[in-house]
């Protein structure tokens, strides 16, 4: 494997259930994130993690949990969602020096589809 | 009023013409991302400039850091290219902010 991979690719589930969306890097990369792409609106930066430190936040409900338990892996745990959270939930990583992490570039993960019923 | 804002949002071209996206923002950045977006939702990024001009095969990005205006051109336009193109901008650490994108088709 290679570059940035995340399972599944497509979920379902109902408003009940208890999910958990995976995000593997592969590039020695020390930095991870999530964001949210809605249908028609920008993407939304959700999480960061540099050096499996949370650093950044923007808000996000805590129905949605994110994990990192090492550099190279990150989750996002899901829970009593709403449709309205129906998105693409996309992750990426980058080399994060310290404090220029806007200035790398970032690779991206094919992302999941998420549809809540 | 979004803090990046993309122009146009939607651009129809023949294959071979000459393509320009841009992209005007209104907070300081330290640097300034394009990304393409193929249908099925990969995202590669293209270009990540602070200054002056970039150049990869048939793209070029331009930033101009006075005016806050950066514009993704495309030589040759070609069916292949047809995507949506993402300008981002970089805010402090680790922190990017998303135009709404630009979709792109190019018609043989």
């Amino acid at each position: 494997e290679t570059g940035v991979t995340q399972t599944p690719r497509h979920l379902v589930m109902g408003m009940t259930n208890k999910k958990s969306l995976k995000c593997e890097q592969h590039l020695g990369h020390n930095a991870m994130y999530w964001y949210k792409q809605s249908a028609k609106k920008p993407l939304e930066l959700m999480f960061v993690y540099s050096l499996e430190e949370r650093v950044e936040n923007n808000s996000v409900p805590s129905r949605f949990s994110p994990e990192c338990p090492n550099s190279s892996h990150l989750f996002l745990h899901l829970h009593t969602l709403q449709p309205e959270d129906s998105a693409l939930y996309l992750c990426a990583s980058s080399q994060d020096p310290g404090g220029a992490g806007g200035n790398n570039e970032q690779f991206f993960g094919p992302g999941t589809r998420l549809t809540v019923l | 009023k979004n803090e990046v804002e993309q122009s146009p949002q939607n651009l129809t071209a023949q294959e071979g013409e000459f393509i320009t996206i841009n992209c005007s923002y209104s907070v300081g950045i330290s640097a300034l991302h394009w990304l393409q977006q193929h249908p099925g939702g990969g995202i590669v990024s293209l270009f990540m400039l602070s200054s002056g001009k970039k150049k990869h095969g048939r793209l070029i990005a331009t930033i101009n850091i006075q005016e806050k205006h950066s514009s993704l051109h495309i030589t040759a336009s070609h069916p292949r290219d047809s995507a949506v193109y993402i300008c981002a901008v970089a805010q402090g650490a680790q922190k990017l902010v998303f135009g709404q994108g630009t979709r792109l088709t190019i018609n043989p």
